[in-house]
């Protein structure tokens, strides 16, 4: 089975502050894709970031990084000095090997960013 | 300029109506999705295609419909048999490998009354 799980349903945080969104997924693929989109309120899902299973590095994209864990199964997301452009829901998803081309998405998270 | 088109962006119907969304893309892509987003919830599967002329029920497929006769177009009808039809529906594309992301068009918001 293939689950992603983003227990977090809504986060605030004043601008200028740092915030981890969860993402913890299932999945007995040994290959598989993980993905992180955004959501701003215009409601197009714009991608962020694509992490094979394979590929454990942490990765750092200006005021964002990502943390996979395969341990864990945890594939999280961090924005450092948060600002209110950032405001939007997050949504983490999941491409096994073997499910084709089906994707899972957790049921995301919404980021409220204080001025 | 690639992407996803969606049209229109809002569109309102009568109950008992049948009513085609229509999602075209222009970036050479073999797998084309749909997605219901109901208020506060995440992205629930309609229906994917893979190739032309083939295409796989989702998690929630009751009461839509679909075609691809043309790897550029994925058409959605939500029939009357739909019960809730209500909501936001987003049209996506990709590459057919797995390590590919989806692309997603900006979404039409349905209203049945």
């Amino acid at each position: 089975a293939q689950k992603v799980t983003q227990a977090q349903t809504e986060i605030s945080v004043v601008e200028k502050e740092d915030v981890t969104l969860d993402c913890v997924y299932e999945t007995r693929d040994t290959t598989y894709y993980l993905f992180w989109y955004k959501q701003p309120p215009s409601g197009e899902l714009v991608f962020l970031i694509r992490r094979n299973s394979f590929d454990e590095q942490n990765e750092i994209s200006g005021r964002y990084s990502w943390n996979f864990q395969k341990s864990t199964s945890s594939f999280n997301f961090t924005i450092t000095a948060s600002q209110v452009v950032d405001s939007a829901v997050y949504f983490c998803a999941l491409r096994g090997r073997r499910t084709g081309n089906q994707f899972y998405f957790g049921t995301g998270t919404s980021l409220t960013v204080i001025p | 300029d690639g992407g996803i088109t969606q049209s229109p962006k809002y569109l309102f119907r009568k109950e008992g109506q049948n009513v085609t969304l229509s999602c075209e893309q222009n970036l050479n892509h073999d797998a084309m999705y749909w997605y219901r987003q109901d208020p506060g919830q995440g992205l629930r599967l309609i229906y994917y295609s893979q190739i032309v002329n083939d295409f796989q029920k989702g998690d929630i497929a009751e009461g839509y419909s679909v075609s691809r006769e043309k790897k550029e177009s994925f058409p959605l009808t939500v029939t009357s048999a739909q019960k809730n039809p209500t909501a936001f529906y987003l049209c996506a594309s990709s590459v057919g490998q797995p390590d590919n992301e989806q692309y997603f068009g900006p979404g039409t918001r349905l209203t049945v009354t």
